[in-house]
């Protein structure tokens, strides 16, 4: 099956301070998807973006397909940006939502 | 519009046992489907179901089963409840079938004793 790599696997930021996550896929896909999973377990969809770029907020998204990554970039941290971010997409070539996920990268914002 | 909502939100078993899981999707909503999330594995996906017809199913034993109404609702079962099944059972649900942006409920934490 597909293979994520999300990095860094943890990040430690001062609040205010800018960071980026990265995604590595090991095959063509037509889904990608980045999530926050808050403290209490619930999975916030950040974006929806197999390709191009998209920005909400402090928060942007880039995946470059053919180079198979995507990168999550978030500006001006707050404390309530901690939480595990998860990197999911899907294999090209498959229909439905099947998405296969990283192991996240763990965010911890001090103030 | 109200979000997924998942029930009950915890719950404690004993190995051998059974349970059940509800899932409600957001309104509109007509794909269901599942994940496993632990920290030895991840999340895995479960299965996925659109029209009451399953469309995709992960690498689970057949203990792991599911079903939708026709309402979009969802449940999955789990018979014969081992020790590792122990986990954060999450359901998504998304307007269609295909490539659509996936919105998660807030998970049913399972803990078998």
């Amino acid at each position: 099956g597909i293979q994520v790599e999300q990095s860094p696997p943890d990040l430690i930021l001062q609040e205010g301070a800018n960071s980026t996550l990265r995604c590595n896929f090991s095959d063509s896909v037509n889904n990608l998807q980045w999530f926050h999973q808050n403290p209490w377990g619930q999975l916030i969809n950040l974006f929806y973006i197999p390709s191009g770029t998209k920005q909400n907020g402090r928060l942007s998204a880039t995946t470059v397909a053919t180079e198979r990554y995507s990168l999550l970039y978030i500006s001006s941290s707050q404390t309530t940006d901690s939480g595990v971010y998860f990197c999911a997409v899907e294999r090209a070539g498959t229909s439905g939502s099947r998405l296969t996920f990283g192991e996240g990268t763990q965010l911890t914002v001090n103030p | 519009k109200a979000g997924v909502t998942q029930t009950p939100r915890y719950l404690i078993k004993t190995r051998g046992q059974q349970v059940t899981l509800s899932c409600s999707p957001i309104s509109g909503h007509r794909s269901v489907s599942w994940y496993q999330q632990t920290p030895g594995q991840g999340l895995q996906f479960l299965f996925e179901y659109f029209s009451e017809t399953q469309r995709n199913k992960g690498n689970f034993p057949g203990r792991f089963s599911g079903r939708q109404f026709s309402n979009s609702r969802s449940e999955m079962n789990v018979s014969t409840l081992e020790l590792g099944d122990s986990a954060l059972y999450l359901c998504a649900s998304s307007p269609s079938w295909d490539g659509e942006k996936l919105f998660f409920g807030s998970g049913t934490q399972l803990s078998v004793l």
